[in-house]
């Protein structure tokens, strides 16, 4: 069974503070994927990046970075300088080649980040 | 312009009454999927389809059907059976379908119908 842990249910930093997303995950599978979603309060879910099992280069895109490590089982995200506009619900997500069955894609219960002007 | 549509935004329907979401995608796609939200709960997957005339149930399918009688289109029926259908429905699509049983392509969302039932 897979499972997605993002262990901080609601976090308020005053803008322009960098924060961290926590996000731990579970798979017996050796090649699985993980993903990060943004919600923002309109409810649509915004694809953030994705990042296989073999891959463990973190990744900058812009003000947002992403730290993929194996031997903590982590993906954690970080947001440099937030801004208001980061305002929204986080969530990671992880899919993997295990055979037989309909696991899709599972996600953590999500991380509500609160950035106050 | 490319993107996945859902219609209606909010959906109010009186309990014993069935209801259906509709979800059509421009992508050009393969698989599409259905999830259903909770508050302060992640996805859960309700149906998946990978082919026309194809689909799968996910984790959560007691009380929903679905057909997927064109490639764009994957709409699902919200059945009397479903005990407690009043949450937040998300569909999604990708590039490539469930492969042993699991997706690696990434899924692109709609935005989403809001479904309480009085």
């Amino acid at each position: 069974a897979q499972k997605v842990t993002q262990a901080q249910t609601e976090i308020s930093v005053v803008e322009k503070e960098d924060v961290t997303l926590d996000c731990v995950y579970e798979t017996r599978d050796t090649t699985y994927y993980l993903f990060w979603y943004k919600q923002p309060p309109s409810g649509e879910l915004v694809f953030l990046i994705r990042r296989n099992s073999f891959d463990e280069q973190n990744e900058i895109s812009g003000r947002y970075s992403w730290n993929f490590q194996k031997s903590t089982s982590s993906f954690n995200f970080t947001i440099t300088a937030s801004q208001v506009v980061d305002s929204a619900v986080y969530f990671c997500a992880l899919t993997s080649l295990s055979g037989g069955g309909a696991d899709g894609l599972t996600f953590g219960k999500g991380t509500h980040l609160i950035i106050q002007p | 312009d490319g993107g996945i549509t859902q219609s209606p935004k909010y959906l109010f329907r009186k309990e014993g009454q069935n209801v259906t979401l509709s979800c059509e995608q421009n992508l050009n796609h393969d698989a599409m999927y259905w999830y259903r939200q909770d508050p302060g709960q992640g996805l859960r997957l309700i149906y998946y389809s990978q082919i026309v005339n194809d689909f799968q149930k996910g984790d959560i399918a007691e009380g929903y059907s679905v057909s997927r009688e064109k490639k764009e289109s994957f709409p699902l029926t919200v059945t009397s059976a479903q005990k407690n259908p009043t949450a937040f429905y998300l569909c999604a699509s990708s590039m490539v379908g469930l492969a042993g049983g699991a997706s690696t392509d990434t899924q692109y969302f709609g935005p989403g119908t809001r479904l309480t039932v009085l």
